[in-house]
Formats: structure tokens, sequence, C-alpha cells
């Protein structure tokens, strides 16, 4: 029944290896986002797809890199981690177009990644 | 540069009392203003959210003013309670940029029994 699911929900790894994080939302909307949020709390937007098709690359290192197989799908994949990519990581649904409530962004429970 | 200005950074308030969080921003091209709310170890959920051509909205316990030409708008808290502490976020779309929501840095309010 979860609308917005992410695995895994921790993650803990060693500087300069790879990892992914998964989501899935059953809210049959069209676009997801990533987020990053750091220990103050600010939440950044990181990617954002439409319809499997980016439209949103904020300035993010060329070391994240997302992947949308279809519209209800959208992974994150991290290559040679830092320390600095300690953060919590949310993937949020919303549907696509129109005003108002469709401007609903729908957040998955986090992903809490921690790299030694 | 932060779009969005939101303050105060951290609030701490008596069960009962009404806590207000306010935002700014410059962009008159943000047609949307939503606000988050986000408990620890969990995503932020919409709370309520206006449209610039109204000046309050009220929903429950919490109401957002709106002030189109000063382009500041602010939560209030009616009779807080201490299940209301959380972190709070006001955020603004953006009509010209794909709809991209712009974020405040975040409140965090605390509500002592």
């Amino acid at each position: 029944d979860t609308a917005v699911s992410q695995t895994p929900k921790y993650l803990v790894t060693q500087m300069g290896n790879d990892k992914s994080i998964k989501c899935e939302q059953n809210l049959g909307h069209d676009t997801m986002y990533w987020y990053k949020q750091d220990s103050k709390k600010f939440l950044k937007i990181m990617f954002s797809y439409n319809n499997k098709e980016l439209i949103i690359n904020e300035t993010v290192p060329n070391r994240f890199s997302p992947k949308s197989p279809d519209k209800a799908h959208l992974n994150l994949h991290i290559n040679s981690l830092e320390l600095g990519d300690s953060a919590v990581y949310f993937c949020a649904s919303s549907q696509a177009g129109g005003t108002g409530g469709a401007d609903t962004q729908y957040f998955g429970p986090g992903t809490r990644l921690t790299v030694l | 540069q932060q779009q969005v200005k939101q303050s105060p950074q951290s609030l701490i308030v008596q069960k009962g009392g009404i806590p207000i969080i306010n935002c700014a921003y410059e962009n008159t091209a943000f047609d949307y203003f939503p606000w988050y709310q986000q408990f620890p170890g969990k995503g932020p959920a919409l709370l309520i959210a206006i449209r610039p051509d109204v000046s309050e909205k009220k929903e429950g316990r919490f109401t957002i003013s709106f002030n189109k030409s000063a382009k500041q708008f602010s939560l209030h808290i009616m009779d807080s309670q201490p299940g209301d502490s959380a972190t709070y976020f006001c955020a603004a779309v953006n009509a010209g940029n794909n709809r991209k929501l712009i974020w405040g840095l975040g409140t965090s309010l605390a509500v002592n029994p």
C-alpha cells in the first residue's frame, strides 16, 4: 500500500564504493524526483524525471546518475562515494503539469546513506 | 542565493501557543505556495498550500496568511500541541521552470508540553 517506497532504508559503505538506491511509486504519477537532505535539514533537488525523460538536472557531480526504467521507477546510482555524500536521500513523485494540487509531491521514507 | 527565505530557523513554544513561521520570495513567477511538514525519520508531507489569488487559507489548526504585494507568506499553528513538533518547510512553485519546487531552509519547531 506504500505510495512511494525506497530501498534500502539505511546504507553504510566505504569511500570509493559504488551504490544504488531504488525508488518505486504506485500513485500513477508522471514525475519523479531525487532530493538530498543534509544534516541541517536543507532539501536540495537533484534530479527530476517526467515520463522517463530527465527534466531537471541540478548541479550534481556526475558520479550521481539517475535511471528511470519506467515512469513508476527512478533509481539513483552513485559512483566513487565520498564522505560528503553522507545524507538522507528522498525520492518523491507528483502528477505532471497543471497547477495547484497537481504540484503536490509525495515523498518516500528516505534512505540514510553513511559513507565511512 | 536562496529564492525562498524562511525564518526563524528554530522555534520553541509552549503547548497552546501560536507559532508563526515566515517566508519571503522575490520571483513573481511563483504561483503556488505549499507548506510541508517533516517528522524525524520521515519524508516531508504536504500540510497546506495557497495560491496567490487568496490572502488566507485555513485547514484545521493550520492557517496560511499570504501578502502578495509584500511577497510574503506565513504559517500559523493555532493551539499548538506537542505532536506538532516537526520541521516545517515553506516552498514555492515556479510556473516558468518545469513547475520546479523551490524550498525554504526549514524551521524546526518544538512544542513543549
